[in-house]
């Protein structure tokens, strides 16, 4: 099993329409989950970020969270061809008890969002 | 200069080449990462600094060798590498403290093709 796993893609959405994507993980000692967006030749860049159960939202995005079904989405309402990229969904671990950490992020493998005009 | 920086942006060589990448970051942040992004693979974290102390070698082949130097700036010394190396390189930074949520700040990457 993979440790942090994205919903196959490609995924098309008209304009306008929501993009769901969907993320899964195996470590049940992971407390921060992270959504990057890459454009294509461009390096990752965080849009949202969710450390507790249920929702967070930030302007068209939302970040949903269950921990206890290991699992973490991202919703874009009014979907822009601008929003076209790879998403990437990332997962760490814990604070150590000093309170840092060595900030180990595990990635999934990206779904490819396409929003069509 | 702002965020974290890259350099080169591209960069071509031959496995007996010896190269470097750079990356500097402007965030006052005390942790920085390499990660290595192939086709079609996710991410793979290659090596972590904190306070440049490094404190994660994620397997990776000797012919990798990361230095550094102070908390700001972050080096990869590339010898003898193999084609199947040829990937985009990464460089993070973060701040890490006791409100850490481990927010990491990328570059915009390094593209590194091996002949």
């Amino acid at each position: 099993q993979k440790e942090v796993e994205q919903n196959s893609g490609p995924l098309s959405v008209p304009e306008g329409a929501i993009a769901s994507l969907n993320c899964t993980y195996s470590d049940r000692g992971s407390q921060s989950f992270f959504w990057y967006r890459q454009y294509s030749g461009k390096s990752p860049e965080l849009i949202m970020f969710i450390y507790s159960n249920g929702d967070k939202e930030d302007g068209r995005f939302t970040a949903q969270l269950n921990k206890a079904s290991q699992y973490v989405s991202l919703l874009i309402r009014d979907s822009q061809p601008s929003d076209s990229a790879t998403y990437l969904c990332a997962v760490a671990r814990r604070s150590n008890a000093g309170g840092t950490s060595y900030g180990k992020l595990t990635f999934g493998q990206g779904t490819i969002l396409t929003v069509h005009p | 200069e702002t965020g974290v920086t890259q350099t080169p942006r591209h960069l071509v060589m031959g496995m007996t080449n010896k190269k470097s990448l750079k990356c500097e970051q402007h965030l006052g942040h005390n942790a920085m990462y390499w990660y290595k992004q192939s086709a079609k693979k996710p991410l793979e974290l290659m090596f972590v600094y904190n306070f440049k102390e490094q404190t994660e070698n994620n397997s990776v082949p000797s012919r990798f060798s990361p230095e550094c130097p102070n908390s700001s700036h972050l080096f990869l010394h590339l010898h003898t590498l193999q084609p199947e190396d040829s990937a985009l390189y990464l460089c993070a930074s973060r701040s890490v403290g006791l409100a850490d949520r481990n927010e990491q700040f990328f570059g915009p990457g390094t593209r590194l093709t091996v002949l």
